[in-house]
């Protein structure tokens, strides 16, 4: 079982501001960082993947980072929206074509 | 667009009944998952499985049992439901690339059924 951690378990933010979260995950056996949105009665959906260190992948206000060698990768969010607001998780797969590990999630609230 | 359902959004069952979840995908994925999400816990695996009439133990699967008899198709099986199989239940699937590199590509995830055992 791979460990996966997230902080903080939550954040409330004012529209406009800027945010980030983190993942933390096992250096060694990595090979793929997903993270995903999980708004409330929706299903959650992948927002990234990446898999070499140093990788930033963007998606208009949202955007991510990846360091394979200390284990962590921050998403970052810009001029964040009430649409923003959604539990943020993480997912490492330590050996390829294995299952998921998930961290507990980063709930984002943002307030108007 | 990929597209999994799953048979409830809510169901309400009492202790001891047999309880069947259904996830159906539509993208000819390989690879279903069931999950479990639990306040404070994040998701955890309770049974996947790679191809027809296979199946593989997750990390929690006490309790439960799966059958993939169609590759469009994975179900839950609870086979005496109990109050601590309340839980919310997301099923997930995925294609796997058996090239060279073996890699599972991302997993797509139904809506989640609210379970409660009263």
């Amino acid at each position: 079982i791979l460990n996966v951690e997230q902080s903080p378990q939550s954040l409330h933010v004012q529209e406009g501001d800027s945010t980030n979260f983190t993942c933390s995950f096992p250096s060694s056996n990595f090979y793929a960082l997903h993270w995903y949105r999980w708004e409330t009665a929706k299903s959650p959906e992948a927002l990234f993947v990446m898999t070499l260190n140093g990788d930033e992948k963007k998606k208009g206000r949202i955007s991510a980072t990846l360091n394979t060698k200390e284990g962590y990768s921050y998403l970052y969010i810009k001029g964040s929206q009430p649409e923003d607001s959604a539990t943020y998780l993480c997912a490492s797969d330590g050996v390829p074509g294995n299952q998921f590990y998930f961290g507990t999630g980063t709930s984002l609230t943002v307030i108007p | 667009d990929v597209k999994v359902t799953q048979s409830s959004r809510y169901l309400v069952k009492r202790t001891g009944e047999k309880v069947f979840l259904e996830c159906v995908q539509d993208m000819d994925h390989e690879n279903m998952f069931w999950y479990r999400q639990d306040p404070g816990l994040g998701l955890r695996l309770i049974y996947f499985s790679y191809d027809v009439k296979m199946k593989e133990k997750g990390d929690i699967p006490e309790g439960y049992s799966v059958s993939r008899e169609k590759k469009e198709r994975f179900s839950l099986i609870l086979e005496s439901a109990s109050t601590n199989q309340t839980s919310m239940y997301l099923c997930a699937s995925s294609h796997l690339d058996t090239g060279a590199t073996f890699y599972q590509e991302t997993q797509y995830f139904g809506p989640g059924t609210r379970l409660l055992v009263l």
